[in-house]
């Protein structure tokens, strides 16, 4: 079974620095890799996402990740961040099954409240 | 406005009661899954459908149970409940259940057992 660990709980960062939202992933076979954000009062929105090719992903808000399949990682970025990206991050994995079908189920780490300062 | 309609949003219930929680998917959308969230258990799934069919169960406790109706809506069902049943309710939905597809959460429907 798939698992998700999100090294970081908080993280508090100014506004304009750069921060890295920490992500690995257990699975016994490939898998699909997410991130979600959730501002406060709402649901989750997808952020970003890697199925294959290249292992650097970007979303339209300057966030990036890079899966690295060796050390099982897929951690988020952001060079400069602004108040609004105050939010909880969430990692999920999904397992392919075999012929590239995946099960469906999404699972999701803890959760990462990242808080930008002014 | 993810296009996921949960209601209600807000439910105040005792222990030992029963309580249903309904979820409209986006139109279009065929799958829809249920999340726990909780502040010492994260977010944590319950449980999976697929065009009125079960695919996938996760933490789900025997007192929980869902369906999802021909008109793809769903319901789940929590009864004999717990103080540690109060958490938020999450309902996401999905056009279908392979690779990439993007879940798309409602807000949420806050449960409190007093």
């Amino acid at each position: 079974a798939q698992s998700v660990t999100q090294l970081d709980s908080q993280v508090p960062v100014f506004e304009e620095a750069p921060v890295e939202l920490r992500c690995n992933y257990s699975s016994s076979v490939s898998v699909y890799l997410f991130w979600y954000v959730q501002y406060p009062n709402q649901g989750l929105q997808l952020l970003l996402k890697y199925l294959s090719g290249s292992t650097l992903v970007e979303s339209i808000n300057g966030f990036e990740a890079e899966f690295n399949k060796s050390q099982t990682s897929f951690h988020l970025r952001k060079p400069s961040v602004h108040i609004s990206d105050t939010a909880e991050y969430f990692c999920a994995v999904r397992e392919v099954g075999a012929g590239g079908t995946s099960y469906g189920k999404l699972t999701f780490g803890q959760g990462t409240i990242l808080t930008v300062h002014p | 406005d993810s296009g996921v309609t949960q209601t209600p949003k807000h439910l105040i219930t005792a222990t030992g009661q029963r309580v249903t929680l309904r979820c409209s998917p986006r139109s279009g959308d065929l799958s829809v899954y249920w999340y726990q969230q909780s502040l010492d258990q994260g977010l944590q799934f319950l449980i999976q459908y697929y065009n009125g069919e079960e695919r996938a169960k996760g933490n789900i406790l025997e007192r929980f149970s869902a369906q999802q109706f021909p008109d793809l809506h769903s319901e789940l069902n929590l009864s004999s409940l717990e103080l540690g049943d109060s958490a938020l309710y999450f309902c996401a939905s999905s056009v279908r259940t392979s690779g990439g597809a993007e879940l798309f959460f409602g807000e949420g429907s806050r449960l409190t057992v007093l």
